[in-house]
């Protein structure tokens, strides 16, 4: 079936510093969306990117979907401590509507 | 309360048992998901289920049953057990956008 590839598992990073984690499809996305998960907690949704380059900024966070709607990226500037969890990519599940695919997450660890 | 609640929080049981996780949402939301989180790997789709009485195999549904007679239930069985289903469980509905998590379930097979 249709997967969603996350890139990088880990990342750490010191107070201050950008990051970014980055998702690939090997077949066009009709969207894809992005959630975060605090430690011990459960994903929550971020953002819908749908239009092909759309750019959508949420305060620090930037989202990009590619031209091609294959890849999409999640910036985030300047981290600070609350920025830490799991990012999650997810696409839908092939030709079944409403399935979601989630990619394998990127951790964030911010250092004070 | 209106959301989406999963029960138990924690499970501890033996290898070979039956346990069933539940799932159950106040929105009347078509969609509904069961995945398991295990580190490096994400989450994995378990079943979904797009109406009642319509569900779908995911990514890794070996050694599970689903179910879905009402709108708002959703339960999860493992009908026999085995540790390499230990793992963090967590449900999810959605209607058009973004989908709601439960709190999660987690889940020990000794």
């Amino acid at each position: 079936g249709q997967q969603v590839m996350q890139i990088p598992q880990y990342q750490h990073v010191q107070e201050g510093e950008d990051f970014t984690t980055y998702c690939n499809s090997s077949t066009t996305l009709s969207n894809i969306q992005w959630y975060k998960q605090r430690p011990g907690g459960h994903p929550v949704f971020l953002i819908q990117l749908v239009k092909s380059g759309e750019v959508k900024k949420q305060k620090r966070l930037t989202f990009q979907f590619g031209e091609a709607k294959k890849n999409s990226s999640l910036h985030i500037t300047a981290t600070q401590t609350t920025d830490v969890g799991t990012y999650f990519c997810a696409g839908p599940g092939g030709t079944s509507y409403g399935k979601l695919t989630f990619g394998q997450g990127t951790i964030l660890t911010v250092h004070p | 309360d209106a959301g989406i609640t999963q029960s138990p929080r924690y499970k501890i049981t033996e290898t070979g048992r039956q346990v069933t996780l539940m799932c159950h949402q106040t929105w009347s939301h078509s969609y509904m998901f069961w995945y398991r989180q295990d580190l490096g790997h994400g989450l994995r789709l378990i079943y979904y289920s797009a109406a009642a009485d319509i569900t779908d195999k995911g990514e890794v549904p070996d050694g599970y049953v689903v179910s879905r007679s009402k709108t708002e239930n959703f339960p999860l069985t493992l009908e026999s057990a085995t540790r390499s289903q230990t793992s963090v469980y967590f449900c999810a509905s959605r209607e058009n956008t973004e989908a709601f998590f439960g709190q999660g379930t987690r889940l020990t097979v000794v």
